[in-house]
């Protein structure tokens, strides 16, 4: 069995400040992790992945992850907040094979104040 | 490459009616995923097809199914529609290759249904 917690369901912070958004997960296997995005009415875009290779992890738009396996961790890290990250986040983890594998997070709420 | 695009974006419906939603995967990907997307319930898998065969199934009822083209396209019908039907219904493809590392899933826009 696998599942996978995001610590906080809304985020606040600052444009040019740091993000950090928390991800958790439980997986009975060598877990692959994603973090997906989703804008206002528009489906999920992948920020990032990990599947066994590096730890740290570089997405798009600046993004970026660290596997953390002593604490189950996958948390999504930005060094500055734009107005264009207010969106919709989720943190996914797989044991592999089909779709019916991934689980989803709950999301988070990024706002971006100004 | 063009993305995943489904049609209609938008769809609004009665009780006790169907609906037809449909997916076109990214050239060359041949599994297309379908998840229906509600706050309350979150993103729930619904079914997998691949290769016009559905290789995995969510926990939903009989009147929610799907189907695969030979070209990949997918389409997804819900029949005798309730109000809790309504919800965001994403598709997403993938190269459907699995294995021990899973394929990456790139989503489509979604259709938004609402059941009146």
């Amino acid at each position: 069995a696998q599942s996978v917690t995001q610590l906080d369901s809304h985020v606040s912070v600052s444009e040019g400040t740091p993000v950090l958004l928390r991800c958790n997960y439980s997986s009975s296997y060598s877990p692959s992790l994603f973090w997906y995005v989703q804008h206002p009415n528009k489906g999920l875009q992948l920020l990032l992945k990990y599947t066994s290779a590096a730890t740290l992890v570089k997405g798009i738009n600046g993004f970026e992850a660290e596997f953390k396996k002593s604490e189950t961790s996958f948390h999504l890290t930005k060094p500055s907040a734009h107005m264009s990250d207010a969106a919709e986040y989720f943190c996914v983890v797989s044991s592999g094979g089909g779709a019916d594998g991934l689980t989803f997070g709950k999301g988070t709420h990024l706002i971006i104040q100004p | 490459k063009a993305g995943v695009t489904q049609t209609p974006r938008y769809l609004i419906k009665t009780r006790g009616q169907q609906v037809t939603l449909s997916c076109s995967p990214i050239s060359g990907h041949r599994s297309v995923s379908w998840y229906q997307q509600t706050p309350g319930q979150g993103l729930q898998f619904l079914f997998e097809y691949f290769s016009e065969t559905q290789r995995n199934k969510g926990n939903f009822p009989g009147r929610f199914s799907g189907r695969q083209f030979s070209n990949s396209r997918s389409e997804m019908n819900v029949s005798t529609l309730e109000l809790g039907d309504s919800a965001l219904y994403l598709c997403a493809s993938s190269l459907g290759t699995g294995g021990s590392h899973p394929d990456t899933q790139y989503f489509g826009p979604g259709t938004r249904l609402t059941v009146l």
